[in-house]
């Protein structure tokens, strides 16, 4: 198994521009989660999906930032604007039905500058 | 509200000697800890879990991890540390009422020495 992909790796942008990432967790494995890592505020969930369905949306941080998940091989992090303090690490991590174990992609690096 | 806390930002340990990484919980209903690794430029690997049983849980890469109750705590412990240890620690908790929803501490960065 090839494990969760992400992509891209790195995205440099500008203020203001629209920022798309992607991630295909493991095949079968039918919840799937996007996290936020910073130096100031760690690792922080921003929102999850069972079965393609979004469950909790709390962590998003403000109404420029949305996901969706078309199928179950694929989902998106949207920022439109972005800005500089979204600049982070977003990790998609995906987990099986009945499992305790998160299985994380090798994130996103982001940078608005 | 579920939380945990790592202490320590950084350890710092001779190759050859024990480590010990910290972390305390706090859950209402019964604990469901996690510890995960992450190497530089990375996502985050699983290292061992505690759901119930044995208070002293084994992982990969010879890592264990022993669960306190009265402590509230789950360090994560390493008898012999090797240099290919040095990462970034991160101990985690399950929500009891929603099993897929994590709290995760905020890293301890290990570096072990030659």
């Amino acid at each position: 198994d090839a494990g969760v992909i992400q992509s891209p790796r790195h995205e440099v942008t500008e203020m203001g521009q629209e920022v798309t990432l992607r991630c295909k967790p493991i095949s079968g494995h039918n919840s799937l989660f996007w996290y936020r890592q910073t130096m100031m505020r760690g690792l922080e969930l921003l929102i999850y999906f069972n079965n393609n369905v979004p469950i909790d949306d709390s962590g998003m941080p403000e109404d420029r930032f949305s996901a969706k998940m078309p199928n179950a091989s694929f989902s998106t992090l949207k920022i439109q604007p972005s800005e500089p303090r979204d600049s982070a690490v977003y990790f998609c991590a995906s987990k099986g039905t009945g499992q305790d174990t998160q299985y994380f992609g090798p994130g996103t690096r982001l940078t608005v500058l | 509200a579920q939380s945990v806390a790592q202490p320590e930002d950084q350890v710092n340990v001779a190759e050859g000697n024990p480590l010990t990484v910290k972390c305390t919980y706090s859950v209402s209903g019964n604990p469901y800890l996690f510890w995960y690794v992450q190497y530089p430029n990375r996502g985050l690997q699983f290292l061992l879990k505690y759901i119930t049983g044995d208070n002293l849980v084994k992982g990969s890469y010879g890592f264990e991890a022993e669960f306190n109750k009265s402590q509230t705590s789950f360090h994560l412990k390493k008898p012999s540390a090797l240099v290919s240890d040095s990462a970034l620690y991160f101990c985690a908790v399950r929500d009891p009422d929603n099993f897929n929803k994590f709290y995760f501490g905020s890293g301890t960065k290990l570096n072990v020495k030659p």
